[in-house]
Formats: C-alpha cells, structure tokens, sequence
C-alpha cells in the first residue's frame, strides 16, 4: 500500500520568503506525482503534475521536482505572497489507474 | 469549461433525513469520484464510476448510496447517517480512469454536510 508523507504539517514564513515543502512516498512506481492547493472549506485545484518520466515542472513561482529512486518530491514556492496561504496537498497515482494516494498536506501561513 | 459543480454548498440534516448530494461536469470525462474530507485530514476516496458504472467502492457503509443516472452527472443519496459522518463531500472528475500520464483530476467546491 503507498504511503504519502508531508513534511512540515504547519509552515509560518514572513512575506517574500522561498521556501520547501516535502514530500515523500513509498512506492516509487508511481505513474505521476502532482501538487495540489486547497483553501479552507473548499476543492483542490490542481498547481503541477510531474510525469513518472519528468524530473521537474515550473509554473511562475512554483517549481515541483521529483526523483523517484528516493521516493521523494519538493514543492518550492519563490517570493511568498500572503496569497499563498492555503493547504499543499502531494498526491501520487500508481501505475495507469487513476487512484490517488494524497500525502495529510503542509499548512502554509504567508504573514504580511 | 473545465468546471465541476456540486450542490448544495451547505447541508444540515438529522439522522431520520434523506438527502441527495450532487454533482456534475460537462468535460465529457468518463471516470467521477466521491471523497469524503475531515477537518485537517485528506480527502478519502469513496467511490468511483467510469462509464457509468461503479468501479471502486471503498468499503463504504451502506448509508450512502452513489448513482451515475449519466456521463455528467453523479449523485450520492444519503440516509440514516451518523454526526461523524459530518464533513466536507468533495466530487471530482477525470478522462478516464486508466488514462495517461498527465490527466489529472477536477475537484468541485464540495458540500459541507452537517448531521445533527
């Protein structure tokens, strides 16, 4: 059975910070690996998938990577924005059938 | 139009109700799954149909009640259900369920269901 991890459950950082979310499964076939945002009380929309072949994705300030021999990806989100607050939630789909397995997720607080 | 509707947004209801939650998509996706979401917990997978049939059942207690009446609709029909079954009831929908590597699921708002 996969086992999602997030690391850290709960991040604070002042605005305009870089930071790192952790992720980390473990069972590395994994057919994609993807990132997900959810705001209090409401559905997840989806900020990168990264194909099993794929090493990394960028979008703006999101940058996820993957290396799959570890069982490990990062999310990295440049120049915070309070924004940014919101729950990140890694999830993975193993071989070709869309199940997925979802890490508890990182709170993140962005303060102004 | 890369939406998924689910309605109602807010649900309050006591044990003796019947209730139905819904939720559609106009993708033309083959594959729509229910979730369940506590406070501060992932969303758990209920059931999933591909084709309008019941692929998945998670173990789920027969108090809830899914039904694919067409390829955009799914329905969950609630029933005697218990106050820990209160939460976040998120619907979502892909291609298919056996797709390529880059599909991803679409997630509605969700309903948030209260049972008293």
């Amino acid at each position: 059975k996969q086992e999602v991890t997030q690391i850290p459950a709960a991040l604070s950082v002042p605005e305009g910070e870089n930071l790192v979310l952790n992720c980390s499964f473990t069972d590395s076939a994994i057919y994609n690996l993807q990132w997900f945002r959810q705001d209090p009380g409401k559905g997840l929309t989806s900020l990168l998938l990264i194909q099993s072949s794929q090493r990394e994705q960028t979008s703006g300030r999101l940058n996820a990577s993957l290396d799959k021999s570890s069982g490990r990806s990062t999310l990295y989100i440049a120049a915070s924005q309070p924004g940014d607050s919101a729950t990140y939630l890694c999830a993975n789909v193993l071989e070709n059938f869309n199940k997925f397995y979802f890490g508890s997720g990182t709170k993140l607080n962005v303060k102004p | 139009d890369t939406e998924v509707t689910q309605t109602p947004k807010h649900l309050v209801m006591g044990m003796t109700n019947k209730k139905s939650l819904k939720c559609e998509q106009h993708m033309g996706h083959r594959a729509m799954y229910w979730y369940k979401q506590k406070a501060k917990k992932p969303p758990e997978l209920m059931f999933v149909y591909s084709y309008e049939k019941l692929s998945i059942n998670e173990s789920v207690p027969s108090r809830f009640s899914p039904e694919c009446p067409n390829s955009s609709l799914l329905n969950l029909h609630l029933h005697a259900l218990q106050p820990e079954d209160s939460a976040l009831y998120l619907c979502a929908s892909s291609p298919t369920l056996q797709g390529a590597s880059t599909d991803t699921q679409y997630f509605g708002p969700g309903t948030r269901l209260t049972v008293l």
